[in-house]
């Protein structure tokens, strides 16, 4: 089975602080994604790379880096976090070459006060 | 614009009735479908997926859904809903080509009462 797995389940973190959200997948694909998830809202794309030190924005960009320099991890940066990046995180992984089924992990619940 | 419409927020069902939760998307190209759910506090779990062939498609849990691509619908249904099952259930639509990602309706949140 394919396994995607976050760093934190759950996070506090304070207005300003830099904060990195790691994933990492067991399953050798080719492309993952970070999305955030807020009621009402559902899911919206932040980032995604379909390669190892490639990037594309998503929806939502603003306030937030990614970093893929091996393939099995791509970490979500927030460089100066602020309250309304309170969310719950979610990483997913896919193989190529295409939007095939993505496979996620359980989430990261990030409160920043 | 590629978008899903995932119509009903919210669903109660009894325990033991049948269930069929709508989505209709918008895409350009030959699409690929698929239905995801979570569970509280959980990440999103694939429940079945449509790439080409037979337009109902069999998922886990007891999941089927049907592609009717006159009605530009993916429709999920089970015949006999369990208080498990209670949930966010999440449409989403894709193609095959390389850069691109997924895209997801908002979400239906399924209830069950006993």
């Amino acid at each position: 089975d394919v396994k995607v797995t976050q760093s934190s389940r759950y996070l506090v973190k304070r207005t300003g602080e830099k904060v990195f959200l790691e994933c990492v997948q067991d399953m050798d694909h080719e492309n993952m994604f970070w999305y955030r998830q807020d009621p009402g809202l559902g899911l919206r794309l932040i980032y995604f790379s379909y390669d190892v030190k490639m990037k594309e924005k998503g929806d939502i960009p603003e306030g937030y880096s990614v970093s893929r320099e091996k393939k099995e991890r791509f970490s979500l940066i927030l460089e100066s976090a602020s309250t309304n990046q309170t969310s719950m995180y979610l990483c997913a992984s896919s193989s190529s070459p295409g939007a095939y089924e993505q496979y996620f992990g359980p989430g990261t619940r990030l409160t920043v006060t | 614009a590629q978008s899903v419409t995932q119509p009903d927020i919210h669903i109660t069902v009894s325990e033991g009735a049948s269930l069929e939760l709508r989505c209709n998307y918008s895409y350009g190209a030959t699409p690929y479908l698929f239905w995801y759910v979570q569970s509280p506090g959980q990440g999103l779990q694939l429940l079945l997926k449509y790439f080409s062939g037979d337009t109902l498609v069999q998922g886990i849990k007891g999941f089927e859904a049907e592609f009717k691509r006159s009605q530009s619908s993916f429709n999920l249904r089970k015949p006999s809903v369990h208080w498990s099952d209670a949930a966010e259930y999440f449409c989403a639509v894709g193609a095959n080509q390389a850069g691109t990602a997924l895209i997801f309706g908002k979400g239906t949140t399924l209830s069950v009462s006993s």
